[in-house]
């Protein structure tokens, strides 16, 4: 069975640092993309970018360029999205979510975490 | 980035009730398309994907159509489970960017 699990909701002071889990389980973890999408409190989905764990390529949004870090630990089937200096607006609600392997090369989300909410409050 | 424009944003229906949803995107996208449901404090669920066709397990009563840069989900008959917000997304180049969303709701 195809299981995403990330970490757990976490409250930050503005400034600090934050890195986030995504641990996959149930298919091959190198052979599909993992992506982040946010919501904000009461808002819509907001893609954010993906990383594909075999090789950690990434794509951002322009508008979290720079802003956050992707990464992936092949020995761990776990993906990780880190920010180091926090602002109020990050608060939000993050999902992990794999994207689906097609013929065709691209793909919507299949699967996905449970969501993790980051409140970032002084 | 490729603009997602859904309408309505709110719709209010009742049990039995055909509703149609829109999507609009501001370029052509083909039919790299996806619709997803989520309920309050849920993730989202995958329903339709390259514009019509059904994921496994979603009933019959969905469905999608469209393709370039108009498409619509439709439920044939609402049942209680469906009250939940639709999201659009395109996928046809990134960012994959998502529809802001169209709340269904019970009449």
């Amino acid at each position: 069975e195809v299981q995403l699990v990330q970490s757990g909701a976490e409250v930050k002071k503005p400034g600090e640092s934050l890195k986030i889990s995504c641990k996959a389980s149930g298919y091959s973890f190198t052979s599909y993309w993992i992506g982040w999408v946010r919501q904000m409190p009461g808002k819509g989905l907001e893609w954010m970018g993906i990383i594909y764990p075999g090789d950690s390529d990434t794509r951002f949004s322009p508008s979290f360029q720079g802003q956050v870090t992707m990464s992936a630990d092949k020995s761990i089937n776990t993906a990780y999205l880190q920010w180091t200096s926090l602002k109020a607006s990050d608060t939000a609600v993050y999902y992990c979510a794999r994207r689906a392997i097609t013929v065709a090369g691209t793909s919507p989300f299949d699967y996905w975490g449970q969501g993790a909410l980051v409140t970032v409050s002084s | 980035d490729v603009q997602m424009t859904q309408s309505p944003s709110t719709l209010s229906a009742s049990i039995g009730d055909r509703v149609t949803i829109t999507c609009r995107a501001s370029r052509t996208i083909s039919t790299w398309l996806a619709w997803y449901q989520q309920k309050p404090g849920k993730a989202p669920k995958l329903l339709i994907y390259k514009a019509s066709t059904l994921e496994s397990g979603v009933p019959s009563r969905f469905s999608g159509s469209g393709s370039g840069t108009e498409f619509t989900l439709t439920i044939s008959s609402l049942q209680p489970d469906d009250f939940a917000t639709y999201y659009c997304q395109q996928y046809n180049g990134y960012p994959y960017t998502f529809g802001q969303g169209t709340k269904l709701e019970s009449k």
